[in-house]
């Protein structure tokens, strides 16, 4: 199993160009989600998915959009890069979240972007 | 929104000493908590979990203690070896979304 796989590792935009960030995952997990992390921050949510079809936003949603059309991919845009947008992105996914579920987000390598 | 602080951002022990990472955590809902371990460059790992109705738990050279009254975690590295020189993070889920701290980083002086 390959795990969380993301691409590309590293990025460089101009203000204003948009592209997509890729995620999949070979674990079968029902939930995904998109974190960015910026030094001292910590790691703070974009937005996360429970299921195919289903998306909601997280903690800085603004400036992103997502969907999740397989259980296997859950990609990342950016339709209009900004400077506040250079940051390090995770994806991760768990089997489950909350209550009964084991909870543990596996995470990708991350991707490196920078917004000129 | 939810906060989850962390009490001091860098920790340095020498090799083979006992390591404490604290956090604080805000919601006094959550009801699982998780510590990740990150290395340069690379994602978050999973090092060790505990839930709500637990007070303490303990994997290999491992312990998290979880004290509800003050909203408060920590995680115990036994004997610290050169390769726990990382960045520590401590998750709180509240639900769908896990919250996570600033970080500490732990240096292990050989």
């Amino acid at each position: 199993n390959a795990g969380v796989t993301q691409t590309p590792k590293f990025q460089v935009l101009k203000t204003g160009q948009s592209m997509t960030l890729q995620c999949a995952q070979d674990m079968n997990h029902e939930y995904m989600s998109w974190y960015r992390q910026d030094p001292g921050m910590g790691l703070r949510l974009i937005h996360y998915s429970v299921g195919a079809g289903i998306t909601d936003q997280g903690e800085v949603p603004n400036g992103y959009n997502v969907s999740r059309s397989t259980t296997e991919d859950f990609p990342l845009r950016l339709l209009s890069a900004a400077p506040s947008q250079t940051s390090v992105y995770f994806c991760a996914s768990s089997y489950s979240m909350g209550l009964g579920g084991t909870g543990e987000l596996f995470f990708g390598e991350g991707s490196r972007l920078t917004v000129l | 929104g939810e906060s989850v602080g962390l009490h001091l951002p860098t920790l340095s022990v020498q090799e083979g000493d006992n390591s404490i990472i604290n956090c604080a955590y805000s919601n006094s809902a959550s009801d699982y908590f998780i510590w990740y371990k990150q290395e340069s460059g690379k994602g978050p790992q999973f090092i060790i979990d505990i839930r709500s109705n637990m007070d303490k738990r303990q994997g290999q050279r491992v312990t998290v203690l979880l004290n509800k009254t003050v909203k408060h975690l920590s995680l115990q590295i036994a004997a610290t070896q050169p390769g726990d020189s990382a960045v520590y993070f401590c998750a709180e889920d509240t639900g769908n979304q896990f919250y996570f701290g600033t970080g500490t980083s732990l240096t292990v002086i050989p």
